[in-house]
């Protein structure tokens, strides 16, 4: 199975700063089958990114995704306080579907 | 607008079974793909397995393959999870989530129902 690597573990910024995420590939992943998910405490994850760059439905613009092959990231351009939460990447290009540990975005 | 509501927290005994819901409300499935994710406390998400409720065959990850089953009754737009000999460290939050295929359940997750809690503990 494709394991993903997510760093850091912890990102401790203050609000209106930018965040790079990043999530590393065992393998190269399929078509950049890679999504991103932000889920806050007591929630569900919310879909943000599908297929390595494009956003979800009702996204901020200050999502963005890049990369290809086994590395990607995740930018959040300005923080809003509701952007501190714990951010999943997700690879879906072979089974099993597979998870990344999640990169906490907490206040600095 | 479609949401995916989640059958209730619930208390096992090691050894038992349980059986987790989600439906479709406000609409159906309409063919789309529906998965099984864990939420260990405090830990990250896992895929189980999932289905397209109008196909027969499920599909599984390797490690829950001999433990769960996942199911789907399309007239009732509902689909289901069981896990079989439950051990204490099954005790996490399960999710369904909607995916936004209908060929394949390999695919990302645009719709999660609210979580279900299920507790192993003798």
């Amino acid at each position: 199975e494709i394991v993903l690597t997510q760093s850091p573990g912890t990102l401790s910024l203050s609000p209106g700063e930018r965040a790079t995420l990043s999530c590393r590939a065992s393998q190269s992943v399929t078509s950049n089958y890679l999504a991103w998910y932000q889920q806050r405490p007591g929630q569900a994850p919310r879909l943000l990114i599908y297929g390595a760059s494009r956003r979800a439905t009702g996204v901020p613009d200050r999502f963005s995704g890049s990369g290809s092959g086994a590395d990607f990231t995740l930018t959040i351009s300005g923080l809003e306080p509701e952007d501190f939460a714990v951010y999943y990447c997700q690879q879906y290009g072979r089974a099993p579907l597979t998870f990344g540990p999640g990169t906490n975005v907490d206040i600095k | 607008q479609v949401q995916l509501v989640q059958s209730g927290a619930e208390v096992k005994k090691p050894g038992s079974s349980v059986k987790v819901s989600c439906k479709a409300s406000g609409g159906s499935f309409n063919n789309f793909a529906v998965s099984w994710v864990r939420q260990a406390p405090g830990q990250g998400l896992e895929w189980m397995g999932g289905i397209i409720p109008i196909f027969v065959s499920p599909n599984y990850a390797p490690k829950y393959q001999d433990r769960v089953t996942i199911s789907a009754d399309e007239s009732t737009s509902t689909v289901f999870m069981e896990i079989h000999s439950l051990r204490s460290d099954d005790t996490a939050i399960y999710y369904c989530a909607k995916s936004q295929s209908t060929v394949t359940t390999y695919f990302y997750f645009g719709l999660w129902g609210q979580g279900t809690l299920i507790t192993v503990s003798s």
